[in-house]
């Protein structure tokens, strides 16, 4: 498989579930980015890693945790949202972390939060 | 800060129309620039980028793009749109801060 996947594609959770979603890149990239994809709204980034460290966390409240156990998975997880975090949640991943470095976008999964 | 402007949120053309998607952005240097395109159901598609040197980009799909300081503008034209090009297209850029910043894209309808 090549590229940039993620699982679950759909998910529907309460409001008291825990849930995560993955990301995998095949590209062997370094760098790995989660966006949030809302209605009307431009992308937002949330979160960075660049060689599994996170050198960017965007203001987003707890309730989102990423992990990235290595350099190609990253883990978003989830616990106690709220219905405005129904989006699309999309990962990236790119070369390094340089601003010259295009960024490759995974399908995404789109979350509805009841 | 840096910002990226689409000021089409819905366009539609006839298939075989040409096509202009407008896109203007905020920042005092030469910024780096991006148009990607996101297909239903799909991630987001790099489309062109451009970084500096010529200011005409071609892209894949046909798709090019030209880059002028002046109007802070960075438009995306295609000559004869397909109907596979429906989709929604963002425009971003890349400033000092090194984050990718998107405009809020634009939607492409095409008719047969």
């Amino acid at each position: 498989e090549t590229g940039v996947t993620q699982t679950p594609r759909h998910l529907v959770m309460g409001m008291t579930n825990k849930k995560s979603l993955k990301c995998e890149q095949h590209l062997g990239h370094n760098a790995m980015y989660w966006y949030k994809q809302s209605a009307k709204k431009p992308l937002e980034l949330m979160f960075v890693y660049s060689l599994e460290e996170r050198v960017e966390n965007n203001s987003v409240p707890s309730r989102f945790s990423p992990e990235c156990p290595n350099s190609s998975h990253l883990f978003l997880h989830l616990h106690t949202l709220q219905p405005e975090d129904s989006a699309l949640y999309l990962c990236a991943s790119s070369q390094g972390g340089r601003r010259t470095d295009t960024q490759y976008f995974g399908p995404g999964t789109r979350l509805t939060v009841l | 800060a840096q910002s990226v402007t689409q000021p089409d949120i819905h366009i539609t053309v006839s298939e075989g129309a040409s096509l202009e998607l407008r896109c203007n952005y905020s920042y005092g240097a030469t910024p780096y620039l991006f148009w990607y395109v996101q297909s239903p159901g799909q991630g987001l598609q790099l489309l062109l980028k451009y970084f500096s040197g010529d200011t005409l980009v071609q892209g894949i799909k046909g798709f090019e793009a030209e880059f002028k300081r002046s109007q802070s503008s960075f438009n995306l034209r295609k000559p004869s749109v397909h109907w596979s090009d429906a989709a929604e297209y963002f425009c971003a850029v890349v400033g000092n801060t090194d984050k990718l910043i998107f405009g809020t894209g634009t939607r492409l309808q095409v008719f047969p």
